[in-house]
């Protein structure tokens, strides 16, 4: 079946330094993405999101990029702290719907910033 | 302002025992959603409640498994004659239920099986 597929279980990066984190979906149906960051001992928290007639949407040091054509999503975090270190989810919405509401969670990267 | 909240926080419990975890959603969320987590793992969908439409259960491992939502806003979930498979973290979230709002989760109950 389709789903949502993280392309790095772990990622390194320098304290200051930005990080992308990549997540690839193939169904095409989805047209809702969600960004998730889930501390040690916490519940998801959620990032930022964006519909699928938008390619880019900017928070607060975050930025998502939505690739339709090859059906990428990406997270960007800029002048990464010790606070970012944690895992990442991103989650998909089917416009159909479906079990789950449609919503369909990929495993999670784990971000770790070295100082 | 309050998020959602979950209790208990932790729960220990013996095999064959029936334990009740709790789910406080935000206010005005009319959708609420039951994951688990395993150690390491993704989130595993349980069940979805959204109004006063019929829940989908879809996602629940087996008949040892339910959940209740009352009058619209806290849910129990019940797990009977618990095994040492289901210690997990249990997750609830709740959100506006529009087709573009996200979910917002509570810091789940870390059930332990022993």
């Amino acid at each position: 079946g389709e789903s949502v597929g993280l392309h790095l279980p772990t990622l390194s990066v320098q304290e200051g330094d930005n990080s992308i984190i990549n997540c690839a979906y193939s169904n095409s149906a989805s047209d809702y993405f969600i960004w998730y960051k889930q501390e040690s001992g916490k519940g998801p928290q959620f990032i930022i999101d964006i519909r699928s007639n938008m390619d880019k949407r900017q928070g607060q040091r975050v930025t998502v990029l939505l690739n339709k054509t090859v059906k990428h999503l990406s997270l960007q975090i800029a002048a990464t702290q010790p606070g970012d270190s944690a895992v990442y989810f991103c989650a998909e919405k089917n416009r159909s719907g479906g079990g789950a509401d449609g919503l369909t969670f990929g495993k999670g990267t784990h971000l770790i910033i070295q100082p | 302002g309050a998020g959602v909240s979950q209790s208990p926080s932790n729960k220990v419990t013996e095999k064959g025992k029936d334990v009740e975890l709790r789910c406080d959603p935000i206010s005005g969320h009319t959708a609420l959603y039951w994951y688990r987590q395993s150690l390491g793992q993704g989130l595993e969908f349980l069940i979805y409640f959204q109004g006063n439409s019929a829940p989908d259960k879809s996602g629940l491992p087996s008949d040892r498994f339910s959940a209740e939502r009352t009058g619209g806003s806290v849910s129990t979930l019940t797990i009977q004659r618990t095994q040492q498979e289901d210690s997990a973290v249990y997750l609830c979230a709740s959100s506006l239920a529009l087709g573009y709002s996200p979910l917002h989760f509570g810091n789940g109950t870390r059930l332990t099986v022993t």
